[in-house]
């Protein structure tokens, strides 16, 4: 069975760094890519980026470049979103999904990250 | 960046009701067109994939059609968990886009 575990939810304050993670288990990781969505509260669902675990090639929204890093560590077949300093408009819940065609067959359960001071 | 505009927003159904809910791209994205079903609280669902294919372990009462710009989702008999927010996401042209959303409500 194909599964996504992300890590729990966060609680963090602004300026803080922070690295969330998904792992996959049930297929062979480095042969789908892995990407991140946003969903804001109340709002709906905006793409983030991806990454190619093979290779760790990775894609980012322009409206995430430079806010936001993608990252793999193929060795335990778990992908990464990290903020270098989060700011209280990036709370929101953070689903990792895996794609072969860059339609999404597979979710986590989603790491709520909420950022207050 | 291709737009993609969902309509209704909200959709007020009957069990038991056809269901149709749109999505129209700024740009044309070929078949590249896919929809998902979310519930409070839970991850997004696949549904549809290349505007038409169900997504495994779909009930065939989803159906899904369109090319180009214009695409449709049809729910054939709406059951009483079916009633949830649908997304349509296009996967044509970087970036990724998704569509606002259409709830599905019970009238």
């Amino acid at each position: 069975e194909v599964q996504l575990v992300q890590s729990g939810a966060e609680m963090k304050k602004p300026g803080e760094s922070l690295r969330i993670s998904c792992k996959g288990s049930g297929y062979t990781f480095i042969t789908y890519w892995i990407g991140w969505v946003r969903q804001m509260p109340g709002k709906g669902l905006e793409w983030m980026g991806i990454i190619y675990p093979g290779d760790s090639k990775t894609r980012y929204s322009p409206s995430f470049q430079g806010q936001v890093t993608i990252s793999v560590d193929k060795s335990i077949s778990t992908a990464y979103l990290q903020w270098g300093s989060l700011k209280a408009s990036d709370t929101a819940m953070y689903y990792c999904a895996r794609t072969a065609t860059n339609w999404f067959d597979s979710w986590g359960q989603g790491t709520l990250v909420t950022v207050s001071s | 960046e291709v737009v993609m505009t969902q309509s209704p927003a909200t959709l007020s159904v009957s069990p038991g009701e056809r269901a149709t809910l749109s999505c129209r791209a700024s740009q044309s994205v070929s078949i590249n067109l896919a929809w998902y079903q979310q519930k409070p609280g839970r991850a997004p669902r696949p549904l549809i994939y290349g505007a038409s294919a169900r997504a495994t372990g779909i009930p065939d009462r989803f159906s899904g059609s369109g090319s180009g710009t214009e695409f449709t989702l049809t729910i054939s008999s709406l059951q009483s968990e079916d009633f949830a927010v649908y997304y349509c996401q296009q996967y044509n042209n970087w970036p990724l886009t998704f569509g606002q959303g259409t709830k599905v409500e019970i009238e």
